[in-house]
């Protein structure tokens, strides 16, 4: 069982909101990914973190922002909601390593931007 | 990181063996080779993974062609929930998906 948490699992918000979708593990992982996934798409890597003070922005482009003050914690901001934002935002967590770990998945959070 | 090519979908019987393809001839000598799968409304789950040698585990086989330019993901006997979208990625770093392989199970 994956010990790598979302919240919230959905939500619905008005343009303009401030939000942020939390991410803890208690792997103790270095290493974690933030994905965005519209429906029956490919997941697209937006941020990820080698570990503390480490955040680095992925291959798809976002307006979101990350940080990680602890090991165990990496959440997502969207300073200004927009629809353009409606999607699925999916945590992953992974040991540090040249590529031989396995990563873990959260449930993710479906946002809706209304 | 690799480039993996994966055809769009497949088709198989339930209780048959599923062999899943994948390229990557882009693969350099300390990428390893990882497959994830992707079940209807949930996030990714871990399959298995390799870097030289054929592997084996309780969900699945990973074989590794010789030149490491291919290899392929064996479900040894297919069920109804094995339909999902299986990922196969090249990786040292970061894990990028590509758009993987749509798995069809027919009872």
């Amino acid at each position: 069982e994956a010990d790598i948490y979302q919240t919230p699992r959905y939500l619905v918000i008005g343009t303009g909101k401030k939000i942020t979708l939390e991410c803890s593990q208690t792997m103790g992982h270095d290493k974690m990914y933030w994905y965005q996934q519209d429906p029956g798409m490919e997941l697209h890597l937006i941020h990820y973190s080698y570990g503390v003070n480490s955040t680095e922005k992925g291959d798809l482009s976002s307006e979101s922002t990350v940080s990680r003050i602890r090991t165990e914690h990496f959440p997502l901001t969207l300073e200004s909601a927009r629809p353009s934002h409606t999607s699925q935002y999916l945590c992953a967590s992974s040991e540090s390593g040249q590529g031989g770990t396995e990563a873990f998945f959260g449930q993710g959070t479906r946002l809706t931007v209304v | 990181d690799a480039k993996t090519t994966q055809p769009n979908s497949m088709e198989s019987n339930e209780e048959e063996p599923v062999h899943l393809p994948c390229n990557h001839s882009t693969i350099s000598g300390t990428d390893y080779i990882h497959w994830y799968r992707q079940l209807p409304s949930q996030g990714p789950e871990y399959v298995i993974h390799g870097l030289t040698s054929n592997v084996n585990n309780r969900m699945a086989s990973l074989a590794i062609a010789e030149d490491r330019k291919s290899s392929t993901l064996i479900l040894h006997r297919a069920t109804l929930r094995d339909a999902a979208v299986y990922y196969c990625i090249g990786n040292r770093d970061k894990i990028i998906f590509g758009k993987g392989t749509r798995l069809h199970i027919l009872p």
